[in-house]
């Protein structure tokens, strides 16, 4: 079964230290990979989109790496502020499929 | 606006009443998506277009959702005599030409509460 697994769901950090966020997949057959930002009764902000050809992308404080070979990517968001609290969602679009596979998310508050 | 956006943003139902929601994805994109996304999950996948042509509907739970797209711009997923487990949260998404290359844009949702 093709799943998207975010661990764990939900983490802590003081302001000012970086946020790793951590995202596994099953199927390294991926088109693309997706990371969303979700606030409490919001939609989706969609952070950064990572083609399967591709390793990272960074967008300001935000870095996000794709090793399709261990099924991982991680999101990294330097010197995290109150501002960053949220959930943050991973998204899949795998071979064979139109659709987003997603994670849970992690939801992460950061400490001021 | 320039965003996906969707009405109502809430909606409460009785149970057995039928529910219809709305969403406007952005101009020009030719791929639209709803999900439905439950306390605490992910958002799980529901229905597909391609402009006008719902090309996948297979993660629509029941017979009693429907969603059509007519004129490939605006579409409505129709919930026929809701129940209490249709309760989640509505997204819909649009994107840009082929999918498997464009990012998926997000509305706000809309919030059903079946009580």
């Amino acid at each position: 079964k093709q799943e998207v697994t975010q661990i764990p769901a939900a983490l802590s950090v003081p302001e000012g230290e970086n946020l790793v966020l951590n995202c596994s997949f099953t199927d390294s057959a991926i088109y693309n990979l997706q990371w969303f930002r979700q606030d409490p009764g919001k939609g989706l902000t969609s952070l950064l989109l990572i083609q399967s050809s591709q390793r990272e992308q960074t967008s300001g404080r935000l870095n996000a790496s794709l090793d399709k070979s261990s099924g991982r990517s991680t999101l990294y968001i330097a010197a995290s502020q109150p501002g960053d609290s949220a959930t943050y969602l991973c998204a899949v679009l795998y071979y064979g499929n139109n659709r987003l596979a997603f994670g849970k998310g992690n939801q992460v508050v950061v400490i001021p | 606006g320039a965003g996906v956006s969707q009405s109502p943003r809430y909606k409460v139902a009785k149970r057995g009443q039928d529910v219809a929601l709305r969403c406007d994805p952005i101009s020009g994109h030719v791929s639209l998506f709803w999900y439905q996304q439950a306390l605490g999950q992910g958002p799980e996948f529901l229905t597909y277009f391609q402009n006008e042509a719902q090309l996948d509907k297979s993660g629509l739970p029941s017979d009693r959702f429907f969603a059509e797209r007519p004129e490939g711009s605006v579409s409505t997923l129709k919930i026929q005599r809701t129940q209490q487990e249709d309760s989640a949260v509505y997204l819909c998404a649009s994107s840009f030409g082929v999918v498997t290359y464009n990012e998926q844009f997000f509305g706000p949702g809309t919030r059903l509460t079946v009580l």
